[in-house]
C-alpha cells in the first residue's frame, strides 16, 4: 500500500459525459502528479501540482482539467468523454516535487 | 521525451539475479537515475535512485557507470512476483521536473 488513495477504482460512463477522479496523496506530500495509461500503452504524464499550484503540464487535452485543493487532495476532471479516453488514470504524490513519487492503484475509466 | 534506452524484454530464471540495463548517454550532471516498476496494471512502484554512487536498498541495487552514461538495476534473487515492466528514468530533482516514463523493459521471471 503506497498510501495514495484514488477513487473510484472503476468508472463506466457514456460518451459525451463528464467525470471527476479523486486522489488523496500520502500524508505530508505536497506534490501530486496525474498520468494516463491506455491499453497496452505507456504512462503519459498529464499534469503536476505542488501545494495547490500547477507546476508542470504534459500532453493534457483541453477537455481535461485538474486542481489541487487546500487540503492537498487533487481532482482530475474529464469532460466531453470519447471512447479513446478509456484508460487507467494514475495519481502519484511526493513530499516535494523533486523526491521519489508514490503511485495510487489507479482509476479504470471505461467510456461506452 | 524519454532520455533512456532499455531492452524491450528480458527473461530471468527464478532465484537468479536479474540485471536490467539502461542507457542514458545524454544524462546531465544534475540528473538522477530512477527506477520504477509496474506489475500488471497496478500503480508504478518506486524501486531506487542514484546520482553517481552505487546504491542498495531492500529491493534492489543500482550500479551506475563512472561516466554515468549507463546503469544496471540488479534484483539479487528474482522471484515470480518480480515479473513486471521496469522503467529507468532520468530526471532533475527540481520543483517542476515531471517524471517521464519510457517504454521500459518487460521482465519475465521463469520458474
Amino acid at each position: 500500500d503506497s498510501g495514495v488513495t484514488q477513487t473510484p477504482k472503476h468508472l463506466i460512463t457514456a460518451t459525451g459525459q463528464r467525470v471527476t477522479l479523486r486522489c488523496s496523496p500520502r500524508s505530508g506530500d505536497l506534490s501530486v502528479y496525474w498520468y494516463q495509461q491506455s491499453l497496452d500503452q505507456g504512462l503519459q504524464f498529464l499534469i503536476q501540482y505542488y501545494n495547490g499550484e500547477e507546476r508542470a503540464k504534459g500532453n493534457i487535452l483541453e477537455r481535461f482539467s485538474a486542481q489541487q485543493f487546500p487540503d492537498l487532495h487533487s481532482e482530475l476532471n474529464l469532460s466531453s468523454l470519447e471512447l479513446g479516453d478509456s484508460a487507467l488514470y494514475f495519481c502519484a504524490s511526493s513530499v516535494e516535487a523533486k523526491t521519489e513519487a508514490f503511485f495510487g492503484q489507479g482509476t479504470r475509466l471505461t467510456v461506452v | 521525451d524519454a532520455k533512456t534506452t532499455q531492452p524491450p524484454s528480458m527473461d530471468c530464471a527464478e532465484g537468479r539475479a536479474a540485471n536490467l540495463p539502461c542507457n542514458h548517454s545524454t544524462i546531465s550532471g544534475n540528473e538522477y537515475v530512477y527506477w520504477y516498476r509496474q506489475i500488471h496494471s497496478q500503480g508504478p512502484q518506486y524501486i531506487i535512485h542514484g546520482l553517481k554512487n552505487n546504491e542498495t536498498n531492500e529491493m534492489a541495487s543500482l550500479i551506475i557507470t563512472e561516466d554515468r552514461k549507463s546503469s544496471t538495476l540488479i534484483l539479487p534473487h528474482a522471484t515470480l512476483r518480480d515479473t513486471a515492466v521496469y522503467y529507468c528514468i532520468v530526471r532533475v530533482r527540481s520543483a517542476d521536473d515531471k517524471i517521464i516514463f519510457g517504454k521500459g523493459t518487460r521482465l519475465h521471471i521463469l520458474p
